[in-house]
């Protein structure tokens, strides 16, 4: 079966600047979730999906980010206006049902804010 | 809230030889999962080994193993006949019934030749 997709692959913006991050999860999963990696530590959780509904997200910068998933399937990550911090690689993860809670991980998107 | 704290930034093993990956948490909850992810440099994160929370044996597949240890909240990873492609980093991490995946920050292992 295909696996995460995520692109852009690498993005560099300047401060200021908009950015959207695609992700498109296994077929059937219904729970969709986007992390923040920054380098040289664990991901953190940035919000949870389950459908197209907002389970979890405690930890999202909502005064910049934003995200959606129309339909269920498909999701946009926004960052609008980027800071230096934001530079990180954004990782998209989806998960089935059943009851190992694994998650699979995309490829992520590599972003630095210059 | 539940952590995971894994204590060694890095660590390295001679190719062929063992090497053990600490791991410790916290979590409030009775039913839990415990997973390693490994994370080459292309950074695609693999998932490596899962432990129920409810089973008293310890995980195994193939060359990893983990030693579970449920009262003292210890998650180890060892990996036996390590090889090349066994560098990366290898992140210990939690996973509520809330379906919430809590990450460690990382232990980065290099195999030498």
């Amino acid at each position: 079966e295909a696996g995460v997709a995520q692109s852009p692959r690498y993005k560099i913006i300047e401060k200021r600047q908009s950015v959207a991050f695609w992700c498109n999860p296994i077929s059937g999963h219904a729970t969709l979730y986007w992390y923040q990696q920054i380098l040289g530590q664990g991901p953190k959780l940035l919000i949870q999906f389950q459908n197209n509904g907002v389970v979890d997200d405690s930890q999202l910068p909502k005064d910049r980010f934003s995200a959606e998933r129309l339909k269920g399937v498909d999701s946009t990550l926004k960052i609008q206006p980027a800071k230096l911090e934001d530079s990180a690689v954004y990782l998209c993860a989806s998960r089935g049902l059943g009851p190992t809670y694994e998650q699979y991980f995309g490829p992520g998107t590599r972003l630095t804010v210059t | 809230a539940q952590t995971v704290t894994q204590s060694q930034p890095e660590m390295s093993v001679q190719e062929a030889e063992t090497v053990t990956l600490s791991c410790t948490y916290d979590t409030s909850e009775s039913n839990y999962y415990l997973f390693w992810y490994k994370q080459p440099p292309s950074r695609q994160m693999i998932l490596v080994i899962r432990q129920e929370a409810y089973k008293q044996q310890n995980a195994t597949e193939n060359r990893f193993s983990v030693n579970f240890q449920k009262a003292a909240k210890s998650f180890s990873l060892k990996i036996s006949d390590s090889q090349l492609g066994d560098t990366a980093m290898y992140f210990c991490a939690l996973n509520n019934a809330g379906n919430m995946l809590t990450f460690g920050g990382g232990t980065r292992l290099m195999v030498k030749p």
